[in-house]
């Protein structure tokens, strides 16, 4: 159980373009979706939090309008990197949670590597 | 503000030997703790957590971790690594009752084991 997917796994895009990440809790539901960066040989750094049907909370340092977050549903968010630059390549990490169960444990999903050239 | 430090980048150890990573976290209330593992070209996959309780946890492939609560630290511990062992681990922390269950992460320890 706890399983969460990421689509897709890579992404290779042109400068300018934007790129979408899907984050999908495949086996119970997501009140709870975390966003994450991580740089190569670097810790993970969080983005942004969003709960189902809310506007998601952004990190100091995080732009909004660049990183477009939507949670509309309970196994389903998505990370939009708007007009990508090279400097947004990274490794993308979504986690979810049910934190209505009481429980702050968060699963992670695969992970989607960005290449923007 | 929380913070967690890993105090070792890159540990390389023979097959048997016996590991320590240290964790210290700074919050001055209650946390819960967790420590991750990412296998080479993997996601990341909870080890073990603490949340309350006997703060010696056992988690999954024979790792434990103690909770000390006057140092501030989650150290986590295996008597006898093996070769498949080799990956990077991460400590994490979140503050009890916190709003969004924010995870704050420690910058990761690698661990190459030898066969």
């Amino acid at each position: 159980g706890a399983v969460v997917s990421q689509h897709p796994s890579r992404v290779i895009c042109k400068s300018g373009t934007s790129v979408k990440i899907e984050c999908r809790s495949l086996d119970f539901q997501a009140t709870t979706m975390f966003w994450y960066r991580q740089f190569p040989k670097q810790s993970l750094m969080l983005m942004a939090t969003s709960n189902e049907g809310s506007k998601a909370t952004y990190e100091q340092g995080v732009e909004k309008d660049k990183f477009l977050i939507n949670h509309a549903s309970l196994t389903l968010s998505t990370l939009t990197v708007t007009s990508a630059h090279p400097e947004d390549s990274s490794f993308y990490i979504c986690s979810a949670s049910n934190t209505a169960s009481g429980y702050n444990e968060q699963f992670f999903g695969p992970g989607t590597r960005l290449t923007v050239l | 503000a929380q913070s967690v430090s890993q105090h070792n980048h890159h540990v390389i150890l023979s097959e048997a030997a016996s590991l320590e990573l240290g964790c210290n976290y700074s919050y001055g209330g209650t946390v819960n703790l967790f420590w991750y593992v990412q296998y080479p070209g993997q996601h990341l996959q909870l080890l073990l957590k603490y949340f309350s309780g006997d703060p010696l946890v056992k988690g999954i492939k024979g790792f434990e971790a103690e909770f000390i609560k006057s140092k501030f630290s989650f150290n986590l511990r295996k008597p006898s690594v093996q070769w498949s062992d080799t990956a990077e681990y991460f400590c994490a922390v979140n503050a009890r009752g916190g709003s969004q269950g924010n995870l704050i992460f420690g910058k990761g320890t690698k661990l190459s084991v030898k066969p």
